[in-house]
C-alpha cells in the first residue's frame, strides 16, 4: 500500500508570509495526526483528526496555525503569518482505526519549513 | 500530561557491539510504547513496539523491555551494523488524552565500521 505522503518536501518563506502544507494519509485510515520537530528537539504533537473532525488540537501553538481535513481524506496545515520560531520539520501520520488507541501510526517524510 | 525522557542523546558504538537506549515516562496510564527509527532524510519508521501487558518483546537483533513499576522502557540492539546508524525515538501513548504520541528527545546512534 502507498505510504503517507506530504507536500512540499521543503519550503522556504519569509517571516509574515503564508505557507500551506499538505498531507495525504494511507487510504482508509480514519486517524490523521500532525506533529512538529523544532531545532533537533523532540517530535511534538500538534493535532489529531478522526475522519473530518478535529479530535484533539491541544498541541497547536497558537491561532496562526489552521488545520483542515475536508471530506476526511487529505489534510492541510496553514501557517499565517509565519514567524521565525515556526521553522522545523512538520510530520503527518495516519492510523487505521478510530476505536483502538494502539494502532500503529505511519509517518510521512515530513515537510521542512524554514522561515527567514 | 505525559512526559518522556530519553537517554543518551548520542551513542557511538563499534560495529558488532550492543546498543541500549533508555526512556522513562510519567503517566502510569500509558499502555503502548513504540520505537521509531529515522534515517537521515527519511521518514520515522516503526521498528518495534510493546504493550503494557508484556514485559519484553524481541524481533531478530532488536528487543524492547518494559518495567511498568519503574515506568521505564529500553531498546536493545545487538550485533550492531553500520545500517543501524540513525536517530531513534521512543514514544508513549497518553492513554486518557487520546491517541497522540508523546516522544522522547531522540538518540543519534552511530555505528562505526
Amino acid at each position: 500500500e502507498a505510504g503517507v505522503t506530504q507536500f512540499p518536501s521543503h519550503s522556504v518563506i519569509e517571516k509574515g508570509q503564508t505557507v500551506t502544507l499538505r498531507c495525504d494519509p494511507i487510504s482508509g485510515h480514519d486517524n490523521l495526526y500532525w506533529y512538529r520537530r523544532v531545532m533537533g528537539k523532540e517530535i511534538k504533537f500538534l493535532l489529531h483528526f478522526v475522519k473530518e473532525s478535529k479530535q484533539d488540537e491541544s498541541g497547536m501553538p497558537n491561532n496562526r496555525f489552521l488545520a483542515e481535513r475536508t471530506g476526511g481524506t487529505y489534510s492541510t496545515l496553514k501557517v499565517q503569518p509565519a514567524e521565525l520560531e515556526d521553522s522545523g520539520v512538520y510530520f503527518c501520520a495516519s492510523s487505521r482505526s478510530s476505536r483502538a488507541s494502539t494502532d500503529t501510526q505511519y509517518f510521512g517524510p515530513g515537510t521542512r519549513l524554514t522561515v527567514l | 500530561g505525559e512526559n518522556v525522557e530519553q537517554h543518551p542523546s548520542t551513542l557511538s558504538v563499534q560495529e558488532g557491539d550492543s546498543a541500549v537506549i533508555k526512556c522513562t515516562y510519567s503517566d502510569s496510564a500509558s499502555n503502548y510504547f513504540p520505537w521509531y527509527k529515522q534515517e537521515l532524510g527519511k521518514r520515522p519508521q516503526l521498528i518495534i513496539d510493546i504493550r503494557s501487558n508484556v514485559g519484553e518483546k524481541k524481533d531478530q537483533r532488536i528487543a524492547v523491555t518494559l518495567n511498568k513499576t519503574a515506568k521505564h522502557f529500553s531498546l536493545h540492539i545487538t550485533e550492531t551494523q553500520p545500517e543501524d546508524s540513525a536517530v531513534y525515538f521512543c514514544a508513549a501513548i497518553q492513554y486518557n488524552a487520546g491517541n497522540m504520541l508523546t516522544f522522547g528527545g531522540g538518540t543519534r546512534l552511530m555505528v562505526k565500521p
